[in-house]
């Protein structure tokens, strides 16, 4: 069970757009529809933002999308604001009956 | 409002055990699966190990299988992790997650405020 593969951190302006990526394989990512995302500000517990590749709980804003492609998931974040700068997380379940996260990207607002 | 409330986390010495309880409130706690979650000091999110509605499967991450159990008592709104065998890299602040539905799906919709459990001598 290794990680699934995230970018360590992104940048972007305020009013700007950033897209997030999550790799994983056949088994895991490219597999199922079963990828999510989170947000993650220290010392707060995570947020659900995305699941099941491009679904939004209720009450998660808009700006935020989720897409998937072979083995590779994606997390866009529109129209950044200074409240976005925390960590993001994906996971995805695998053919173990098990849950991957993904290492984590930490997104600074610039 | 959900709420997920841990507890049973504190010091204890390589090799020993503890287990670690999560009382549920504010949903219906049989009709969803649960998990739980760890965070190490600095580092990232680990997924444990997670149970389905019904208890009828289970999963647990690969640095974890065979020493730890997880369990769940409806009728308590409770779920419960044992650990045993425990090691120094488990140290972690563990959470107490549940699903939006009742499969083992990894969809983390609500979060406890977590129970730090220390492995050392």
């Amino acid at each position: 069970q290794s990680a699934l593969t995230q970018p360590a951190s992104v940048s972007g302006s305020p009013g700007q757009s950033i897209t997030i990526s999550c790799t994983g394989t056949i088994t895991d990512v490219g597999g199922y529809i079963y990828v999510s995302w989170y947000q993650h500000h220290p010392g707060k517990a995570p947020k659900l933002i995305i699941y099941e590749v491009n679904n939004r709980p209720s009450g998660v804003s808009n700006r935020f999308s989720g897409s998937k492609s072979g083995n590779t998931a994606s997390l866009t974040i529109f129209g950044l604001q200074p409240e976005d700068e925390a960590e993001y997380y994906c996971t995805s379940y695998t053919s173990d009956s098990t849950v991957l996260f993904g290492g984590g990207t930490k997104l600074t607002v610039l | 409002e959900v709420q997920l409330v841990e507890s049973g986390g504190g010091l204890v010495q390589p090799g020993g055990s503890l287990t670690l309880s999560c009382t549920a409130s504010g949903f219906i706690f049989y009709d969803y699966a649960m998990y739980w979650v760890r965070e190490a000091p600095g580092k990232g999110l680990e997924w444990v190990s997670g149970i389905t509605w019904d208890s009828g499967r289970t999963g647990y991450a690969d640095s974890v299988k065979g020493r730890f159990t997880i369990s769940r008592d409806d009728a308590q709104k409770s779920l419960y992790l044992q650990m045993s065998s425990l090691r120094p890299e488990d140290t972690a602040l563990y959470y107490c997650v549940k699903d939006i539905s009742f499969d083992l799906g990894g969809r983390l919709d609500s979060w406890g405020q977590g129970t730090l459990v220390t492995v050392s001598s």
